[in-house]
């Protein structure tokens, strides 16, 4: 069955400490993997899509990246703006979340 | 374009009674998708439309659900009986598909319903 997993559940950082969020996936005919970003009672905001291994995008501190397993989701120097819960999700037809990973950052 | 559009925001009824969710997709897109999410589960697939045809509904939980999609821009997911176990965040999604390395192959969430199922 494919499967999508996100580490850590949940994630504390100091404004200006960087960290990486994963996503690890088995699925077979990988048609895409999406970051979203979920702010509390809204729905997901899509962020980066990703289709091949090696792949990088970026935007503002954020970069994710690729390999035939997994997928980074890069902070660099967060700011408590960037406090949300990031979804990772892998798509062949249909599109399947992992569970997220619920970031906090401290001023 | 407004987005996708779900009513109602938030929805409060009683054990038994009949729930229907609504969704408006964005308009053009080949794809609709309903999603629950939970504290517990998370954001899971209950269904998903191409071309207003079901198809994969596997992720219904049973019979007490069902989704319709009568044209290409209004879906409706309805709960019969509704039970407090059904109590989460609803949210549909719409998608074109243009290719496999097209960026537009993106899901756009609407607001989300919040069921409460007393």
């Amino acid at each position: 069955e494919d499967q999508v997993t996100q580490s850590p559940e949940a994630l504390r950082l100091q404004e200006g400490e960087s960290s990486s969020l994963n996503c690890s996936y088995t699925v077979s005919g990988l048609r895409g993997l999406f970051w979203y970003r979920q702010d509390p009672g809204k729905g997901p905001e899509f962020l980066f899509t990703l289709y091949s291994a090696g792949e990088e995008k970026e935007k503002e501190r954020l970069k994710a990246t690729l390999t035939k397993k997994e997928s980074f989701l890069h902070i660099t120097a967060p700011k408590p703006e960037d406090s949300a819960t990031y979804l990772c999700a892998v798509r062949y037809n249909d599109m399947r979340f992992g569970a997220g990973t619920r970031l906090t950052v401290k001023p | 374009d407004a987005g996708v559009i779900q009513s109602p925001r938030h929805e409060v009824t009683e054990m038994g009674q009949e729930v229907t969710l609504r969704c408006k997709p964005i308009s053009g897109h080949d794809y609709l998708f309903w999603y629950r999410q939970t504290m517990m589960r998370g954001l899971e697939l209950l269904i998903y439309f191409n071309n207003n045809v079901p198809i994969d509904d596997s992720g219904m939980p049973e019979d007490r659900f069902s989704a319709k999609m009568p044209n290409a821009s209004f879906s409706t997911l309805k709960i019969q009986p509704s039970e407090p176990r059904d109590s989460a965040v609803y949210f549909c999604a719409s998608s074109p598909w243009t290719g496999r390395s097209s960026g537009a192959n993106v899901l756009t969430f609407g607001a989300g319903s919040r069921l409460t199922v007393l």
